[in-house]
């Protein structure tokens, strides 16, 4: 079934320690996304990248990295995790026209991590 | 800032009608969008607009009014798996999306 797939669905992580969080598409799309959704905020952009190659950092960057070595993978790494972090994280990809976002995203079911 | 805004929470009858309301204010505006995200799922695109006007597919239409910086959503006769998140969301200048906090559809019997 082509998609996005977000591995692990779930973690429960001890503050200090470092977490990928791992992102394959196999829709060919040239952008791809991270989010964090927390509970009365909207989906917050963390990082993004328009096509393989290149990212950029979204609205709330900071303790989180990202690498685009190719157009199917985009996985996320919290370097040294913090209570703070404890998140529903969804990756997310879209065509681009023009080398632009269209708006229309596709989700990954979303990894539900806790750090403690 | 960039700011959108749409109620917390709404709730309505099944086989009713319910029209979520949505304003913003972005730096340039590349389209509207609607996304809908049931309890413990991803959110999945409803519709766009880009234009002023009134877009309909099926049960769902979207409205949207550029010069007042208003959109809305209307459900038509609202079934029980309409119960999720209304997730409203602007394309800015940059071309990235800003999210609503979403609302909250509650649908009772």
């Amino acid at each position: 079934i082509a998609g996005i797939t977000q591995a692990p669905t779930s973690q429960i992580l001890a503050a200090g320690r470092r977490m990928t969080l791992r992102c394959t598409q196999d829709m060919r799309h040239n952008a791809m996304y991270w989010y964090r959704q927390d509970l009365g905020l909207g989906l917050r952009l963390i990082h993004y990248s328009n096509t393989a190659g290149t990212t950029g950092k979204g609205e709330v960057p900071d303790g989180y990295s990202v690498s685009r070595a190719n157009t199917d993978d985009f996985p996320l790494t919290l370097a040294s995790a913090v209570p703070s972090q404890t998140s529903v994280y969804f990756c997310a990809s879209s065509e681009t026209s023009g080398g632009a976002n269209t708006g229309e995203l596709f989700f990954g079911e979303g990894s539900r991590l806790t750090v403690l | 800032g960039q700011n959108i805004d749409q109620p917390t929470e709404m709730t309505a009858t099944e086989g009713a009608i319910v029209q979520i309301n949505c304003t913003y204010q972005t730096s340039g505006f590349n389209g509207l969008f609607w996304y809908q995200q049931h309890a413990g799922e991803a959110p999945t695109f409803l519709s766009y607009n880009v234009l002023d006007g009134l877009e309909e597919k099926g049960r769902f239409s979207s409205f949207l009014s550029r010069s007042k910086g208003y959109s809305y959503l209307l459900l038509k006769e609202l079934q029980m798996k309409d119960s999720a998140s209304y997730l409203c969301a602007v394309l800015d200048s940059n071309y990235q999306l800003i999210w609503g906090a979403g609302t909250k559809l509650i649908i009772k019997p």
